[in-house]
C-alpha cells in the first residue's frame, strides 16, 4: 500500500523546456491536489481535481496544466518552464473537502529551472 | 485578503513544553488543521479543530477560538524528533485550505 507516489523526485530543467510530474494514489480518494512550496511562504494550490475527468484552477495556476484521465493519477505539466517555477511540488489527496478529511501528501518533487 | 500568521521560528528545550500560535483572517471558517513537516519530507496531519476549545491527542493538543481567529498547538515533553516545521491551515467558506508559512521548531538538548 504505497499511498501517494510522485515521480520524479528531482529534476533540473532549462528555461523553456517542458515536463510532466506524475502523482499516483492507491487510496481510492476522489480529490487530488497539486501544491507548490517555496521558502517563507505557505503551500499554494496550483490545480485540483474533485474526481476523474475533472480539473479546476487553484491560487497559482498560470504556467501549469493538469489532467485526471484516471481516478488514481493526476498529472501536472509545465509547457515552457521558467526560473520562477523552481520549487518543491507536492501532490495530495483526500476523500472529500469537508469535515475532518485530511490531506495525504506525496513525498514531493524538487524542480530546478535554470 | 486571506491571511494566516505564525511565528517563523521557535526554540525549545528537550523535555519542555512549547506553544505555537496561529492567527487567521479568512473568508469564512470551516475548520483549522495543524500539520507537521520534517525537513525534506511531506507534511503529515496532526490535528483538526472546528469547534472552540481544546483537542488533546497524546503529547500534542490544539486549541481554537473562532471569535478571536486564533489557534495554538501545544507540544508537551518535547523530544528531539519533534524538531520540524508546524503548518497551520484554515478551510475557508469555499472549502479551500489557506496555509500559513509554517513555524520551524528547533529542539535543543
Amino acid at each position: 500500500n504505497a499511498g501517494v507516489t510522485q515521480t520524479p523526485k528531482f529534476r533540473v530543467l532549462k528555461t523553456g523546456q517542458s515536463m510532466t510530474l506524475l502523482c499516483a494514489q492507491d487510496m481510492n480518494h476522489e480529490y487530488m491536489y497539486w501544491y507548490r512550496q517555496d521558502p517563507g511562504m505557505g503551500l499554494r494550490l496550483i490545480h485540483y481535481s474533485v474526481g476523474e475527468g475533472t480539473t479546476a484552477k487553484g491560487e497559482v495556476p498560470d504556467g501549469y496544466n493538469v489532467s485526471r484521465l484516471k481516478k488514481q493519477n493526476f498529472l501536472l505539466g509545465l509547457e515552457s518552464a521558467a526560473p520562477s517555477q523552481t520549487s518543491v511540488y507536492f501532490c495530495a489527496t483526500s476523500r472529500d473537502s469537508s469535515g475532518a478529511n485530511v490531506l495525504t501528501f506525496g513525498a514531493g518533487s524538487r524542480l530546478t529551472v535554470l | 485578503g486571506q491571511n494566516i500568521d505564525q511565528p517563523t521560528e521557535m526554540t525549545a528545550t528537550e523535555g519542555a513544553i512549547v506553544q505555537i500560535n496561529c492567527t487567521y483572517q479568512t473568508s469564512g471558517f470551516n475548520g483549522l488543521f495543524w500539520y507537521q513537516q520534517h525537513a525534506g519530507e511531506a507534511p503529515t496531519f496532526l490535528s483538526y479543530n472546528v469547534l472552540d476549545g481544546l483537542e488533546e491527542k497524546g503529547r500534542f493538543s490544539s486549541f481554537l477560538s473562532r471569535s478571536k481567529g486564533y489557534s495554538y498547538l501545544l507540544l508537551k515533553e518535547l523530544q528531539m524528533k519533534d524538531s520540524a516545521s508546524y503548518l497551520c491551515a484554515v478551510r475557508d467558506s469555499n472549502y479551500q485550505l489557506i496555509w500559513g508559512a509554517g513555524t520551524k521548531l528547533i529542539i535543543k538538548p
